[in-house]
Formats: C-alpha cells, sequence, structure tokens
C-alpha cells in the first residue's frame, strides 16, 4: 500500500522554465512534508518542508504548495536550472501511530532541466 | 566534517554470505536510520532506533538486524545474503524536537551487489 503517490515519474524542462512535482497523501495521520532531493551517487538531503497548517512556503525558487482538504501538495521550481537535475523525493511524516515519527517517502521524480 | 558516515561505499559478495554495513553520526542526533533504495529508486525505511525504541518494518526480513553499540553508531548486520538484497542502503540520523521536525541528515550510501 502506498501511502505518499508522487508524479510524475520523470520531468524534463527546459532551462528557465518551471518544474512541478505533485504528491498525494491518504493518511489524515500525516502531520509534515518535506521534500528531499538527491543527486547521483549522494545520499537523499532536505530541500524544503512544511506543515499543514500553512497553505505555502517559499525559499529561493522553490516553492511548496499544500492543499490540506485535497490531501495534495506540490513543489515547484522557479527558473529551472541544470545545477537542478536530480531526483526529487516527497514525504510525509506520521504523528501517530505505528511507526511514529518515520518518513514515508514518495517514489521520486528524476528531473532533468535542459540547457 | 562529514556528518553521517557509512562504509563501506562498494560491496560486492556471493548468495548466502553474511555481511555488516556500518554507520556513524557526528550530529550528536537520538535517533538513526536505514534505508534501501532499490533498482528504481524507491527509498523504504528498514529500521529506526533511537536509545528507548526500536522500530522494524514489518516487511524487513529478520535476516537483517540493527546493532547500536552506542548512540553515534548504527550498524547494519545482514545473514545469508539473496539475490534481492542488492541496493543501496543508506543510513540517516535525526533529532528529536529540534525546529525542523525529523529532518533527517542522509549517509552517502553503500551500494551491496549480491552475486
Amino acid at each position: 500500500q502506498q501511502q505518499v503517490k508522487q508524479s510524475p515519474q520523470s520531468l524534463i524542462v527546459q532551462k528557465g522554465g518551471i518544474s512541478i512535482i505533485n504528491c498525494a497523501y491518504e493518511n489524515t495521520a500525516f502531520d509534515y512534508f518535506p521534500w528531499y532531493q538527491q543527486f547521483p551517487g549522494k545520499g537523499p538531503a532536505l530541500l524544503i518542508a512544511i506543515r499543514p497548517d500553512v497553505s505555502e512556503k517559499k525559499e529561493g525558487r522553490f516553492t511548496i504548495s499544500f492543499n490540506k482538504s485535497a490531501k495534495q501538495f506540490s513543489l515547484h521550481i522557479m527558473d529551472s536550472q541544470p545545477g537542478d537535475s536530480a531526483t526529487y523525493f516527497c514525504a510525509a511524516r506520521k504523528r501517530y501511530g505505528g511507526s511514529q515519527g518515520n518518513l514515508i517517502f514518495g517514489k521520486g521524480t528524476k528531473l532533468s532541466v535542459k540547457p | 566534517d562529514t556528518a553521517v558516515s557509512q562504509t563501506p561505499k562498494y560491496l560486492v559478495t556471493q548468495m548466502g554470505n553474511d555481511k555488516s554495513i556500518k554507520c556513524e553520526q557526528n550530529l550528536g542526533h537520538d535517533t538513526m536510520y536505514w534505508y534501501k533504495q532499490d533498482s528504481k529508486k524507491f527509498l523504504k525505511i528498514m529500521f529506526s532506533y533511537n536509545n528507548k525504541e526500536l522500530i522494524i518494518n514489518e516487511t524487513v526480513p529478520n535476516r537483517f538486524s540493527p546493532k547500536s553499540p552506542d548512540k553515534a553508531h548504527l550498524n547494519l548486520h545482514i545473514n545469508s545474503l539473496e539475490l534481492g538484497d542488492s541496493a543501496v542502503y543508506f543510513c540517516a540520523s535525526s533529532q528529536t524536537g529540534t525546529g525542523n521536525p525529523n529532518e533527517q541528515f542522509f549517509g552517502p550510501g553503500t551500494r551491496l551487489t549480491v552475486l
């Protein structure tokens, strides 16, 4: 059972364009939604995160939009650069219940930004 | 200044062997994790551990066992290796109660190949 669904699986964007990656969840026990960035041969690293009491969070060119009623959140990368080419993972943390505090990851989106 | 380190980086071994992967964090965190990333880049948590509790993902075979000699180390032991164990294994750590809840810092990964 996939608790966090991420799309698309891969994305190709021209330099300067906007990259959009979407995630959806079912479990209302989730209370924290981070995005991780992974470059080839490296471990994932936290990019930006949001709590469900906020509808949007922006850090530089990266923005998370959060729709609590729809149980969806998305990552927007403005002015995409070739250096942004990486695999992006959305995740969600369980507030209570089994495996409390653990992150559940989406399946990842491979982003390629063409020069 | 490596925050989370793993050894070895690459591990090639025969089916049926027993192997260990070591993980150390110098961040003073109280919780450590092991993840498995398969060939499709899917990140799946295997264990989370702090000095109070070990949480095991129920899908992890009991051939896998974490060992924590102290708060800064969480090693992964794998018995009777199988072909399907081939993957990249990531160690991560986090500190409970900080401003960015459950931000996990990942190690560089260990690529395990079972022949």
